[in-house]
């Protein structure tokens, strides 16, 4: 399994767009990139994944580059809720159980 | 989707003694796996749990210490045996379809050994 690399904590203000890289150098031809949010006493809850280029959905985008090295989680406009910590994970799709880095603490300020 | 619950929510166990986790899926999946998760930390995968054969263990954990059950699609149970204080932690039960492309977590178990 690929392994993944990122920030360890980023801060924002409510409002602003918050981008989370992942560095995935050794990511296989057959891995998809996956997203995931976990808030304090809960447990992680998916939010996008992608093969390449971008991906949108009512939440987040996913841009992945050509190479697929990276990817990076856009969060648009964020609030106070979105103060969680978002794990990026690599994998294919096959029987392989999800496998999670350290992940990015998100702490998003009024 | 899938909603994944957990039972019990919380405990507080004396050591020595065994505790087992139950997590029901509302709907049948291919795949359901196991994870603890200590205070502030990522997520370490124990095992995955076999419909009707022995689960798959990742390194460092054992059957004898964490025996997992899993009688049918939508059911699951880990045991977390002979108990001891660095045992506490939260184990999270997790199911997935058969391309994974999406997984489902349970709220987690949260476990003191006291």
């Amino acid at each position: 399994l690929a392994k993944t690399t990122q920030p360890i904590s980023m801060d924002s203000y409510e409002g602003q767009e918050v981008n989370i890289t992942c560095s995935h150098n050794n990511i296989a031809t057959n891995d998809y990139i996956t997203w995931y949010q976990q808030f304090p006493s809960q447990g992680p809850r998916f939010i996008i994944q992608g093969y390449k280029t971008k991906v949108t959905n009512e939440v987040a985008s996913l841009f992945i580059p050509a190479d697929r090295k990276s990817s990076t989680l856009s969060l648009p406009r964020v609030s106070l809720s979105d103060t969680a910590v978002y794990y990026c994970l690599v994998g294919d799709l096959g029987n392989t159980p999800l496998v999670f880095g350290k992940g990015t603490r998100l702490s998003v300020i009024a | 989707s899938a909603v994944i619950s957990q039972k019990p929510s919380r405990d507080i166990c004396q050591r020595g003694t065994s505790l087992t986790i139950q997590c029901q899926v509302d709907s049948q999946v291919t795949m359901m796996f196991w994870y603890r998760q200590q205070p502030g930390q990522s997520l370490t995968l124990i095992a995955t749990a076999n419909q009707g054969s022995e689960a798959t263990y990742e390194s460092g954990f054992v059957i004898d210490k964490f025996p997992i059950s899993r009688p049918n699609l939508t059911f699951s149970t880990l045991t977390v045996s002979n108990m001891s204080p660095e045992d506490s932690s939260i184990y999270l039960c997790s199911a997935a379809g058969v391309l994974n492309t999406e997984a489902f977590f349970g709220q987690g178990t949260r476990l003191t050994v006291v």
